[in-house]
């Protein structure tokens, strides 16, 4: 079956550092979406990208969609500890249901 | 709008009992996924639906069911509870448009605990 994997598992940065999560999926995707979850919340939307190469950006966080719709990124610039949770990256599997990412944790010191 | 509302947010059973959690999704929201999500295993799939049928199931044993009634409402059961089924239990509804879900909202979860 579709696998989505994250690097890195864990992510330790400075504040006003920046930080970077990549997907990569063993399959092409037809689109992806990540998510966000705050330690003892529930995963919140953040984006979906549908087209081969695209770009979004949401202030200080930027999210890519590759050439070949294998694999995505999200950037966050100057992180801030509002920024501190688990990011998913998740693509469509078989219908509309969705496999998410295994999560990168980012943890922000002040 | 409301945002997608699960009950109970807590749960202690027993091994061997079941248990029913239920989910109410954003208006106007058809389609209701369930997920369970554990530290070991992050996010899985459950099952989900769409107006009243289910589309898609993931790898569970048949122990998990679940439905949805003609407001969009969705429940899901577990029977014969195992230690192995305390987890977070996720729902999430989604709209869908161009054949695809348009992002999915979570609630906040049923915590279920198995003792």
């Amino acid at each position: 079956g579709q696998q989505v994997m994250q690097i890195p598992q864990y992510q330790h940065v400075q504040e006003g550092e920046d930080f970077t999560t990549y997907c990569n999926s063993s399959t092409t995707l037809s689109n992806i979406q990540w998510y966000k979850q705050r330690p003892g919340g529930h995963p919140v939307f953040l984006i979906q990208l549908v087209k081969s190469g695209e770009v979004k950006k949401q202030k200080r966080l930027t999210f890519q969609f590759g050439e070949a719709k294998k694999n995505s990124s999200l950037h966050i610039t100057a992180t801030q500890t509002t920024d501190v949770g688990t990011y998913f990256c998740a693509g469509p599997n078989y219908g509309q249901n969705f496999v998410f990412g295994p999560g990168t944790r980012l943890s922000v010191l002040p | 709008k409301a945002g997608v509302t699960q009950t109970p947010r807590y749960l202690i059973k027993t091994r061997g009992q079941q248990v029913t959690l239920s989910c109410s999704p954003i208006s106007g929201h058809r389609s209701v996924s369930w997920y369970q999500q554990t530290p070991g295993q992050g996010l899985q799939f459950l099952f989900e639906y769409f107006s009243e049928t289910q589309r898609n199931k993931g790898n569970f044993p048949g122990r998990f069911s679940g439905r949805q009634f003609s407001n969009s409402r969705s429940e899901m059961n577990v029977s014969t509870l195992e230690l192995g089924d305390s987890a977070l239990y996720l729902c999430a509804s989604s709209l869908v448009g161009q054949g695809r879900s348009l992002g999915a909202f979570f609630g906040q979860g049923t915590r279920l605990t198995v003792v």
